[in-house]
């Protein structure tokens, strides 16, 4: 089954103690993203990868780091996590940086930091 | 500073009627505009879109009328059904922007009594 895959679905952690969300996509997709949705903002863009070793800043990337090493991985990091980034992450893939066939979604990771 | 603005934040529709939700835009680059629906604990999926050369488009229950003069477009629900209850957003892109980025609306939650 083609699919984004986030772990964990679920975490609560502490002010300052570093975590890695994964994603994988097993769609052979150039494309990844990662966003963050709060209610009423809608889904922001924090970080996004055209392709292999090759990453760039969206629209709130403050906080937030990412990798791409593997095609089809594409891990969120946060160095030292703050409660203003308790949200709901989402990553996202598509097949090309300009293809319209849509992105398809992870179902999410749902952070809180205490 | 939202470059789309989503409205209502929520609405709810009696089954069998029509679920109308709004959405304007300001940058004049936009060249395409998808609409994602997202259900509880899943990641939005790709529901219908719409380039600006034409004015309607429509897929099953699902219509999208675009408006290019006054930089807005809608999603209709015709015959809402129970199943059609979840969260709402329109998005817009453009070839232009940098990494393909999805710009999202701040979203709808549309419930659809029985």
């Amino acid at each position: 089954e083609a699919q984004v895959t986030q772990n964990p679905r679920y975490l609560i952690t502490v002010t300052g103690k570093k975590l890695t969300v994964t994603c994988s996509q097993n769609m052979n997709h150039e494309y990844m993203s990662w966003y963050r949705q709060d209610p009423g903002l809608g889904l922001r863009q924090i970080y996004y990868s055209m392709n292999v070793e090759v990453t760039d800043k969206g629209d709130v990337p403050e906080g937030y780091k990412v990798s791409r090493k593997e095609k089809r991985n594409f891990p969120l990091i946060l160095e030292s996590p703050s409660p203003n980034q308790t949200s709901l992450y989402f990553c996202a893939s598509s097949l090309s940086a300009g293809s319209r066939s849509g992105y398809t979604f992870g179902s999410g990771t749902r952070l809180t930091v205490v | 500073q939202q470059q789309v603005k989503q409205s209502p934040q929520s609405l709810i529709v009696q089954k069998g009627g029509i679920s109308i939700i709004n959405c304007a835009y300001e940058n004049t680059a936009f060249d395409y505009f998808p609409w994602y629906q997202q259900f509880p604990g899943k990641g939005p999926a790709l529901l219908i879109a719409i380039r600006p050369d034409v004015s309607e488009k429509k897929e099953g229950r699902f219509t999208i009328s675009f408006n290019k003069s006054a930089k807005q477009f809608s999603l209709h629900i015709m015959d809402s059904q129970p199943g059609d209850s979840a969260t709402y957003f329109c998005a817009a892109s453009s070839y232009k922007a940098a990494g393909n980025k999805l710009t999202f609306g701040g979203g709808t939650r549309v419930l659809v009594k029985p």
